[in-house]
């Protein structure tokens, strides 16, 4: 139990849907991310949110939406999204948002866009 | 050339055996480096931080060398439930780790 869960664990969506990952963490952590992993490339990071406030973006098309309500909660809005953007999308939280931070990483949801 | 850079493998090691990994790295300013684990189908989980000095874990030893840009990754008397993908992460700063695409391992009874 590593103290961040997700849901949905799978999504399936038409590119034309609009659908919502929901990530929680227990940890009592300050910052949290979003990662993309597909197969046979390095986890890429999304965004970031410190203290609630959006810190990085990186380069990620508006398509994805994030919202960071609390420290507690993080949103990931899903909406005319492609096929390749089919992936394992994972969240992470940690103490701080500095890099000698233990980030603890959710299950995942596994998205498949058709 | 790529940020954090592993081969992919796969490592297939018996049992018992020592195996080690290696991981290049390209920005010299990098500031701190790790291994993850992630078990397949599961999400990555911290193995160790690696020090500047090495440092050992148990089994798992992890060394930098900054010289010449990378850090490894020893594992002695390797057991079956070591099998998994070792992921390098390097913090090159601005709040952002950089993960390399990992080493697969797999342990042969």
């Amino acid at each position: 139990e590593t103290g961040v869960t997700q849901t949905p664990r799978h999504l399936v969506m038409g590119m034309t849907n609009k659908k919502s990952l929901k990530c929680e963490q227990h940890l009592g952590h300050n910052a949290m991310y979003w990662y993309k992993q597909s197969a046979k490339k390095p986890l890429e990071l999304m965004f970031v949110y410190n203290f609630k406030e959006q810190t990085e973006n990186n380069s990620v098309p508006s398509r994805f939406s994030p919202e960071c309500p609390n420290s507690s909660h993080l949103f990931l809005h899903l909406h005319t999204l492609q096929p390749e953007d089919s992936a394992l999308y994972l969240c992470a939280s940690s103490q701080g948002a500095g890099g000698s931070n233990e980030q603890f990483f959710g299950p995942g949801t596994r998205l498949t866009v058709l | 050339r790529k940020e954090v850079e592993q081969d992919p493998g796969p490592f297939n090691v018996p049992e018992g055996a020592t195996v080690a990994f290696n991981c290049t790295y390209s920005n010299s300013a990098s500031q701190s480096f790790f291994w993850y684990r992630q078990d397949c189908r599961k999400e990555p989980k911290l193995l160790m931080s690696v020090y500047s000095s090495g440092n050992e874990d148990g089994r798992f030893t992890a060394q930098l060398n900054r010289a010449s840009q990378y850090i490894s990754l020893l594992i002695r008397d390797s057991k079956l439930s070591d099998s998994a993908t070792y992921l390098c992460v390097v913090y090159f700063g601005n709040e952002k780790l950089t993960f390399g695409t990992g080493t697969r391992l797999t342990i042969i009874p």
